[in-house]
């Protein structure tokens, strides 16, 4: 089975600075889709960024990117320029090609506190 | 865009008593899902539907049963509340497409007490 694992349980980063968030998955899949939510303290979840794996080009989208490495298995979030709003519990997900969203496997994740 | 709407926000229920959780989306997503959300874990999926009439269990189904007679409403129900239930309960929808991503409702935090 899939595995996700995010091997911070807590991060802080300053104001301004730029910070990278782990994570790693386990699967067998060539083909799959990884993704980046930010939950943050009103509880909803909302979509940061996501990569398909077939893409080498890393996905941006405005100040967060990330890095992905498909032999190494490690989907990393970096957010830069970071804001007091970038406070959240940040999960990694995973889902492979075929299945469709019922197969989305969750990390535990990372809370990201930003000090002003 | 009102997206995906759960009721209620909150809710505290003895041991054994039942619910529904109700979730409703209008972007005409095909697929649903509910999900649970325990203190520092991720998320786990309890059951999700790729479109009217048709369901099917996830990882933690158990103690749930849901139904989808539309495709904009999904709702959840607890027949038995246990004190494992209480959790943060999550309605996600999506479009088939691989590449989809969720889209979230603000969640339902139930106690049961």
């Amino acid at each position: 089975a899939q595995t996700v694992t995010q091997s911070q349980p807590e991060m802080s980063v300053q104001e301004a600075e730029t910070v990278t968030l782990s994570c790693t998955y386990d699967t067998s899949e060539s083909d799959y889709y990884l993704f980046w939510y930010k939950q943050p303290p009103s509880r909803q979840m909302i979509l940061v960024i996501r990569q398909e794996a077939y893409k080498q080009q890393n996905a941006t989208e405005n100040r967060f990117s990330v890095n992905f490495q498909k032999a190494a298995k490690s989907f990393s979030l970096k957010i830069s320029d970071s804001q007091l709003g970038d406070a959240a519990m940040y999960f990694c997900a995973y889902r492979p090609p075929q299945g469709g969203s019922e197969k989305l496997v969750f990390g535990k994740g990372t809370k990201l506190t930003v000090n002003p | 865009n009102a997206g995906v709407t759960q009721t209620p926000k909150f809710r505290i229920l003895k041991i054994g008593q039942s619910m529904t959780l109700q979730c409703t989306q209008d972007m005409n997503h095909n697929y649903m899902y509910w999900y649970r959300q325990d203190p520092g874990m991720g998320l786990k999926l309890i059951y999700y539907s790729v479109g009217a009439g048709i369901t099917d269990k996830g990882e933690v189904p158990n103690g749930y049963n849901v139904s989808r007679s539309t495709t904009e409403d999904f709702p959840l129900r607890l027949e038995l509340a246990a004190p494992s239930q209480t959790s943060v309960y999550f309605c996600a929808s999506s479009y088939a497409e691989e590449n989809s991503p969720l889209h979230f409702g603000n969640g339902t935090r139930l106690t049961v007490t």
